[in-house]
């Protein structure tokens, strides 16, 4: 099973600012990684595909990068809606689907 | 409009099973396959399997194989998740997922998960 690893735990940025998210997988997924974003008491979102292909209707602020082992999730300028936890996932080799752990972006 | 409604919270005592269903609209429900994925009360999210609503095929997370079963009912655009043998442990919401690529166009999960279900709470306690 691919065990998939996201830091940090919580960051903590101010409006406006960016935000950088790390996902890393214990063995290479190539470019088969997810992000989602998750709100408070709603269900996930899907953000990122494909490690950097956006999805449907998400702002061209949400960026994502990598391959292999290292992915970036990357918001340039955190608007007050993207107060969030953010999940990784990679679909390479599996049955089992895996997740991360998941990221907290709060307002600093 | 795309989307997938679950059934309501369900109180289980342990060893007992629960059923939450999925009623998918705005597309059409064959075409595409459905994942359920939980998440424990303050934790991240687990993949629990995905049925084939055009074939009734599924593939089950090996955690889980034994004591879930997926179905679905085509006449009524509905996925089911049943889990059995219930522990405190399988407190937590469960939501069902459509996976994004359509049958026959591509390799499962490409696109991701991309449209998921409100979600549904089951709570198990003595």
């Amino acid at each position: 099973e691919i065990v998939m690893t996201q830091s940090p735990a919580t960051l903590s940025v101010s409006p406006g600012e960016r935000a950088t998210l790390s996902c890393r997988a214990s063995q290479s997924v190539s470019s088969n990684l997810a992000w989602y974003q998750q709100r408070p008491g709603q269900a996930p979102r899907l953000l990122i595909y494909g490690a950097s292909t956006r999805a449907t209707g998400i702002p061209a602020r949400f960026s994502g990068s990598g391959s292999g082992t290292e992915f970036t999730l990357t918001i340039s300028s955190l608007q007050s809606e993207d107060f969030a936890v953010y999940y990784c996932q990679q679909y390479s080799n599996w049955p089992p689907l895996t997740f991360g752990g998941g990221t907290k972006v709060e307002i600093k | 409009h795309v989307q997938l409604v679950q059934s309501g919270a369900e109180v289980k005592r342990p060893g007992a099973s629960v059923k939450v269903s999925c009623e998918a609209s705005g597309y059409t429900f064959t075409g595409y396959y459905m994942h359920w994925v939980r998440q424990a009360p303050g934790q991240g999210l687990e993949w629990m399997g995905w049925i084939n609503p055009n074939s009734g095929g599924t593939n089950y997370a090996q955690k889980f194989q034994g004591r879930v079963t997926m179905t679905r009912d085509t006449s009524i655009n509905t996925a089911y998740m049943e889990l059995t043998s219930l522990t405190s442990d399988d407190t937590a919401v469960y939501y069902c997922a459509r996976d994004s690529k359509p049958l026959g166009f591509g390799e499962l999960m490409e696109g991701g998960l991309d449209v998921w279900g409100q979600g549904t709470t089951v709570t198990v306690s003595s």
